[in-house]
């Protein structure tokens, strides 16, 4: 167990709905990151909040949208969505601010969305 | 161009077996490698983490090396076992960047019986 916690596990939508996947990262962690894998694909990183506030962006559609609240959780919107929006959705969380500068990522289980 | 590649792409050996994974990055100016073992829908866990002055690392039957002059790491595996089946990601950090950590497409093992 990571102690990185994120809900939905599951999720199954229709195209151009909306949905939000919850993360709450390890206990004290301040940095959360936002992970993309479709079947049979690498990660794709999406975004990275550093105690409230955006600290990195990658390859995050317009589409999509994400925060991170005072108590350290972080929510990733993905609205009017597509099939190609299903994937895996990994959240990570580390205590370093910068993540190649030694500190360790700490992934959750992933949430999994199905848009039909 | 910062990029981290895997070979192979799969793998299947039979249990018991040793198998050596590839890591190859052009990453620059490097911090640290990293690999990662992720289970069929499961997160990645960490296995090992190297910086550049170390040259092997290991993590019981998981034994990792880099070469920093050729920017290439293995990941070594002795008597595999079942539960070896999973996904190995590499993953190369740079020294600074906001977009600094480069993942690789990861080099799927299966262990057979």
């Amino acid at each position: 167990d990571s102690g990185v916690t994120q809900t939905p596990k599951h999720l199954i939508t229709a195209t151009g709905q909306r949905v939000t996947l919850r993360c709450s990262p390890r206990s004290g962690d301040l940095s959360v990151y936002w992970y993309q894998q479709s079947l049979d694909q690498g990660l794709q990183f999406l975004i990275q909040y550093y105690n409230g506030e955006e600290r990195a962006k990658g390859n995050i559609l317009e589409r999509f949208s994400a925060q991170q609240f005072p108590d350290l959780h972080s929510e990733l919107n993905l609205s009017s969505l597509e099939l190609g929006d299903s994937a895996l959705y990994f959240c990570a969380s580390s205590p370093r601010l910068d993540r190649g500068l030694g500190g360790e990522l700490f992934f959750g289980e992933g949430s999994r969305l199905t848009v039909l | 161009k910062n990029q981290v590649e895997q070979s192979p792409q799969s793998l299947i050996i039979l249990e018991g077996k040793n198998c050596t994974l590839q890591c190859n990055y052009t990453v620059s100016p490097f911090s640290n490698l990293r690999w990662y073992k992720q289970d069929t829908g499961r997160g990645p866990v960490s296995l090992t983490i190297m910086t550049f002055s170390e040259n092997t690392k290991s993590n019981g039957r998981y034994t990792a090396t880099l070469d920093a002059d050729t920017k290439q790491s293995s990941l070594h595996i002795t008597a595999s076992q079942l539960s070896d089946s999973a996904s190995y990601i590499c993953v190369v950090s740079a020294e600074r960047g906001a977009n600094n950590l480069f993942f690789g497409t990861g080099t799927r093992l299966t262990v057979i019986p």
